[in-house]
């Protein structure tokens, strides 16, 4: 089955700076990988994604890197603002209408 | 832009209740989703609904859980007897037919089994 899983529980950054969060996965027949944010009291709010045959792809202030290779995901945040500040979790999903899986988050926390 | 909208946005019950939360998805979408997310956890899949029937459940979508689509517009989650572990906030989620691998989420359904 498909397994997803993340590397770091908890990242803090400084504002204005970086952020990259990571992912693994284990299912290679996933067809695409999202990125989700959760803001407090809220339900997850779709970022970006990236189809399985794509090594990058940028968003407004996001990057999310695919290396097949070795089943890693990173979803990079450029100038991270204390808005971004939330859990994120990465996503795979095998095609159209399929079951998202997701992994187990990471809190990013944003000093200012 | 349109929303997944869910009710009630928290209940209390005691357990061995039955509770019923209800979710209205995005109109032109086609496939529905239920999502549990215990404190602190992750966002756990529970079962999806396509054609007015269930497409795919997960071991936790178990006897005591069930989904109806009554009007065409609702889509409920029932627990028939809930149990502690239950307490979660459930997520209701559909597709957007033109995106085919984003899922539009409600603000969820925070339940809470004494």
């Amino acid at each position: 089955g498909e397994s997803v899983g993340l590397h770091l529980p908890t990242l803090s950054v400084q504002e204005g700076d970086n952020s990259i969060i990571n992912c693994a996965y284990s299912n290679s027949a996933s067809d695409y990988f999202i990125w989700y944010k959760q803001e407090s009291g809220k339900g997850p709010q779709f970022i970006i994604d990236i189809r399985s045959n794509m090594d990058k792809r940028q968003g407004q202030r996001v990057t999310v890197l695919l290396n097949k290779t070795v089943k890693h995901l990173s979803l990079q945040i450029a100038a991270t603002q204390p808005g971004d500040s939330a859990v994120y979790f990465c996503a795979a999903v095998k095609e159209y209408g399929n079951k998202l899986v997701f992994g187990a988050g990471t809190i990013l926390r944003v000093k200012s | 832009e349109p929303e997944v909208t869910q009710t009630p946005s928290h209940q209390v019950t005691q357990m061995g209740q039955e509770v019923i939360l209800r979710c209205v998805p995005i109109s032109n979408h086609l496939y529905f989703y239920w999502y549990r997310q215990i404190l602190g956890q992750k966002v756990e899949f529970l079962v999806s609904f396509y054609n007015n029937e269930i497409s795919e459940k997960s071991e936790i979508f178990d006897d005591q859980f069930s989904v109806e689509r009554p009007d065409g517009s609702n889509f409920t989650l029932k627990i028939r007897s809930t149990k502690l572990e239950d307490s979660a906030m459930y997520f209701c989620a559909s597709i957007n037919p033109l995106k085919a691998n984003v899922l539009t989420f409600g603000a969820g359904s925070r339940l809470t089994v004494l």
